[in-house]
């Protein structure tokens, strides 16, 4: 199974200001890469993938992340923060090959947004 | 239209009891997975479901866990004997198909083993 790690458990951002949350993964042949959101009491939310292609991904609520092999990483972005946008994050990867439907998820991080 | 739902959303047993918890996925999907978060964890996959087969029990945790799945619908994930270190929220997902389809997620059954 892939291993994810997500740097920073927590992360606290200013309305308006940028949201980077960082993941990386262990494989060394590129896998499928996933950026899902969890609001409270609320199941898991696709944000924006990454199968094939081009490298920077855009996904919904203005987020996008960007694939970079060499680094093993696909850090998620949105340039500014808004309220709504407080919530769990989860970095997702596929195993490669013939089992490709199992996702490994990273442990998340929770962002929250100051007024 | 009708998203994955999960039943019940709150499940509290004694130690040692049967649980039963319940998926309902979106019509038309073929593929079905299973998913356990702990406390302050990523989700951990369980079991994956092609159609009503389960090619992949590889996460299951021990023989106390099961689950079916009658068709392309409902499935159930069974813990007999539950643990303490059952609770968890347990999390379904579905989709058109395996491998890179997009996974649509259920709320979850949070479950609180006493």
């Amino acid at each position: 199974a892939q291993s994810v790690t997500q740097l920073g458990s927590h992360v606290s951002v200013s309305e308006g200001a940028l949201v980077l949350l960082r993941c990386n993964y262990s494989s060394s042949v590129p896998p499928y890469l996933f950026w899902y959101v969890q609001y409270p009491n609320q199941g898991l939310q696709l944000l924006l993938k990454y199968t094939t292609g081009a490298t920077l991904v855009k996904g919904i609520n203005g987020f996008e992340a960007e694939f970079k092999k060499s680094e093993t990483s696909f850090h998620l972005t949105k340039p500014s923060a808004h309220m709504s946008d407080a919530a769990e994050y989860f970095c997702a990867v596929s195993d490669v090959g013939a089992n490709d439907y199992k996702l490994s998820f990273g442990a998340g991080t929770t962002v929250t947004v100051r007024a | 239209g009708a998203g994955v739902s999960q039943s019940p959303s709150n499940k509290v047993t004694e130690k040692g009891k049967d649980v039963e918890l319940r998926c309902d996925p979106i019509s038309g999907h073929t593929a079905l997975y299973w998913y356990r978060q702990r406390l302050g964890q990523g989700l951990e996959f369980l079991i994956y479901f092609q159609g009503n087969s389960a090619p992949d029990k590889s996460g299951l945790p021990s023989d106390r866990f099961s689950a079916e799945r009658t068709g392309e619908s409902v499935s159930t994930l069974t813990i007999q004997r539950t643990q303490q270190e059952d609770s968890a929220v347990y999390l379904c997902a579905s989709s058109l198909g395996g491998r890179t389809y997009e996974q649509y997620f259920g709320p979850g059954t949070r479950l609180t083993v006493t």
